[in-house]
């Protein structure tokens, strides 16, 4: 079955300090991976897409890893901001047949105190 | 900066009742998406559609749901008789170029209630 898991289920941190959200997931065959941004009532907004060749990626503060023999994925977060609060998703695009399936996982959510 | 746009941000109807969805994706995106997410749980891929079809589609997406691009702007989610656990939050999204590996660009989503 196509699953996508994350943990922790939420995290609180102090502003200015450094997270990691890991995602596993058994997605196949597999696209690509991507991490994605919510806030509270509003849509996912894209931080990373990592294909199966890709190691890192980074996009600001944020730094996605991919291990595609694993299937393992985190995201780390630099430095963190009163705004990053929110929910992290990890979502695994499939290749093949269903080619474009989206799963989806729980996501984490991030609380980021002052 | 150009973003998708959806249409209402809230909708209240009745058990049985038919609903239209409406989106328009970012005008330069050739593929489209829309997702649900039940409140509390997470987002779930409803279908994608590309060149006035429907590319792939889920196992929730049945016969009760369809899609359409009515004009070149619009994008429409139908759903033709509402249950109850059809309350969600529905999201549209839009990409370009090869849509597996592009930016998907959600828009903020019409939150239905079923009554």
């Amino acid at each position: 079955k196509n699953q996508v898991e994350q943990s922790p289920q939420s995290l609180i941190i102090l502003e200015g300090k450094n997270c990691t959200l890991q995602c596993n997931y058994t997605v196949s065959p597999f696209s690509n991976l991507r991490w994605y941004k919510q806030d509270t009532g509003r849509g996912p907004v894209s931080l990373t897409i990592m294909t199966f060749s890709e190691n890192t990626k980074s996009n600001g503060r944020y730094t996605a890893t991919l291990d595609a023999d694993t299937k393992q994925s985190s995201l780390h977060i630099t430095a963190s901001q009163l705004s990053d609060s929110a929910s992290y998703i990890c979502v695994v695009l499939r290749g093949g047949a269903g080619a474009g399936k989206s799963t989806f996982g729980d996501g984490t959510t991030l609380t980021v105190k002052p | 900066e150009p973003e998708v746009t959806q249409t209402p941000s809230h909708q209240v109807t009745q058990m049985g009742q038919e609903v239209i969805l409406r989106c328009v994706p970012i005008s330069n995106h050739l593929y489209f998406y829309w997702y649900r997410q039940i409140l509390g749980q997470k987002v779930e891929f409803l279908v994608s559609f590309y060149n006035n079809e429907i590319s792939e589609k889920s196992e929730i997406f049945d016969d009760q749901f369809s899609v359409e691009r009515p004009d070149g702007s619009n994008f429409t989610l139908k759903i033709r008789s509402t249950k109850l656990e059809d309350s969600a939050m529905y999201f549209c999204a839009s990409s370009g170029g090869t849509a597996l590996y592009e930016t998907q660009y959600f828009g903020p989503g019409t939150r239905l209630l079923v009554l």
